[in-house]
């Protein structure tokens, strides 16, 4: 069964530094897709990063970088230079090729100090 | 470019009441998915239509369904509401077949007392 997993309830980072958010996942299906979105406090879902599981090199947006280790079977997100308006929900979530759906992780919360 | 909306923003009911939540879709986009995020969890999948068509559903009781309508906004409806329905109901779009590519909603938030 498909799943993902998210072992850091909440992770604390100084302004400027950089910070890994850990995900791993299970799946059998060989074609598959690793999210990570961020839920600021109004509970928006906003994309951050994608991965594809045929995608040999790691995803990059901006401050965002996933390290994706397939043998693993984990996502990390890398978010570098920390800013405060980073404290969030940060969700993993994976895309499996049937049933349309996204499974997500629990979540980690961030919280960002000045 | 208007992103998905979702109406209301929040909503108190009592436990047995039923309730309506509505979305609509970034313009273009054929498919819609619901989410119910309860307090402190992750989201869990609800329902995904497609072109007007269920397509699949999650793990949850027949008394939450929906529909989707031909300008591909939709409603999620639950009846019998019970207090632990309390959530935040996400609605997110994406184009057909490009169902890896959900764009959210801000959410409605439901109250059950």
């Amino acid at each position: 069964a498909q799943k993902i997993t998210q072992t850091q309830p909440g992770m604390f980072v100084q302004e400027k530094e950089a910070v890994t958010l850990d995900c791993t996942y299970d799946t059998s299906d060989q074609s598959y897709g690793l999210f990570w979105y961020k839920q600021p406090s109004s509970g928006e879902m906003i994309f951050l990063i994608y991965q594809g599981s045929y995608d040999e090199q790691n995803a990059t947006e901006g401050r965002y970088s996933l390290n994706f280790q397939k043998a693993r079977k984990s996502a990390n997100l890398v978010i570098s230079a920390s800013q405060l308006g980073d404290s969030a929900m940060y969700f993993c979530a994976m895309w499996y090729n049937q049933g349309g759906k996204l499974i997500f992780g629990q979540g980690t919360e961030l919280s960002v100090k000045p | 470019e208007a992103g998905v909306t979702q109406s209301p923003t929040h909503l108190i009911k009592t436990r047995g009441q039923q309730v309506t939540l509505r979305c609509s879709p970034i313009s273009g986009h054929t498919s819609v998915y619901w989410y119910q995020q309860a307090l402190g969890l992750g989201l869990q999948f609800l329902l995904w239509y497609d072109e007007g068509e269920e397509r699949n559903r999650g793990n949850f009781p027949p008394r939450f369904s929906g529909r989707q309508f031909p300008n591909y906004s939709s409603e999620l409806n639950v009846n019998a509401l019970e207090l632990e329905d309390s959530a935040l109901y996400l609605c997110a779009s994406s184009l057909t077949g490009v169902h890896y590519e959900q764009y959210f909603g801000p959410g409605t938030r439901l109250t059950v007392t």
